[in-house]
């Protein structure tokens, strides 16, 4: 069973909006990450937060971490026609195996 | 820089028949990982391996098996297919395990 769950499912948005999609998780986590799935392709790695850290930037993303509601979110900025895509949560919990363990994703359009 | 190469990219299989996907990675990473990707359930984790020699079940191991005989290739063998298997199947590694994955491009399985 899918330790994270993104919500929305999907989300459909301007260029030049912002898009902010949520993770919650059911168990305490040693580090989350966020992949994107550009439709076909394996997935790419965009940022991973350790169970200690509240936030983190990078370039347009902003991805926040809070342990105490169990949940993450993912913010990008300004969004473009080509941040259409899938993107993944993927928890670490405490005690298991450390690999990542994958949502559901949330589909993401950006319309020009 | 090739990364992760798996193979075939897509196969139509008969029910019952043996096939093997292929994973080579070039970045001596410690752990490899392979997950099935179904619509609407996300990526669920089929074998795992942290280094070489060592294998592990993940989510859903039935009907799959695999080997980790070196570093660089973890094949994923169906011994016998059945439909439930349509799906696509990523490979992924990590320097080491819990990290941050690598995916490979993807292999479009369909078991008619």
């Amino acid at each position: 069973s899918q330790q994270g769950e993104e919500d929305p499912q999907a989300l459909s948005i301007q260029e030049g909006e912002n898009a902010t999609m949520n993770c919650s998780y059911k168990t305490s986590i040693n580090n989350l990450q966020w992949y994107r799935q550009n439709s076909g392709r394996g997935l790419v790695h965009l940022i991973l937060i350790r169970s200690n850290e509240r936030e983190k930037h990078s370039g347009r993303l902003r991805v926040t971490l809070d342990t105490s509601k169990k949940s993450s979110s993912l913010l990008i900025t300004a969004s473009r026609a080509a941040d259409t895509a899938s993107y993944f949560c993927a928890t670490d919990p405490v005690g298991g195996s450390y690999i990542p363990t994958f949502g559901r994703g949330t589909s993401l359009i950006v319309h020009p | 820089i090739a990364g992760i190469t798996q193979a075939p990219t897509s196969q139509i299989l008969a029910a019952g028949r043996r096939m093997t996907l292929r994973c080579t990675q070039d970045m001596r990473h410690n752990a490899m990982y392979w997950y099935r990707q179904d619509l609407g359930l996300g990526l669920r984790l089929i074998h795992y391996s942290n280094t070489a020699g060592t294998t592990g079940k993940g989510e859903v191991p039935d009907g799959y098996s695999v080997s980790r005989a070196n570093t660089d290739d973890f094949p994923l063998t169906l011994a016998s297919a059945v439909p439930s298997q349509t799906s696509v199947y990523f490979c992924a590694s990590s320097e080491w395990t819990g990290g941050k994955l690598f995916f490979g491009s993807g292999t479009q399985l369909s078991v008619l």
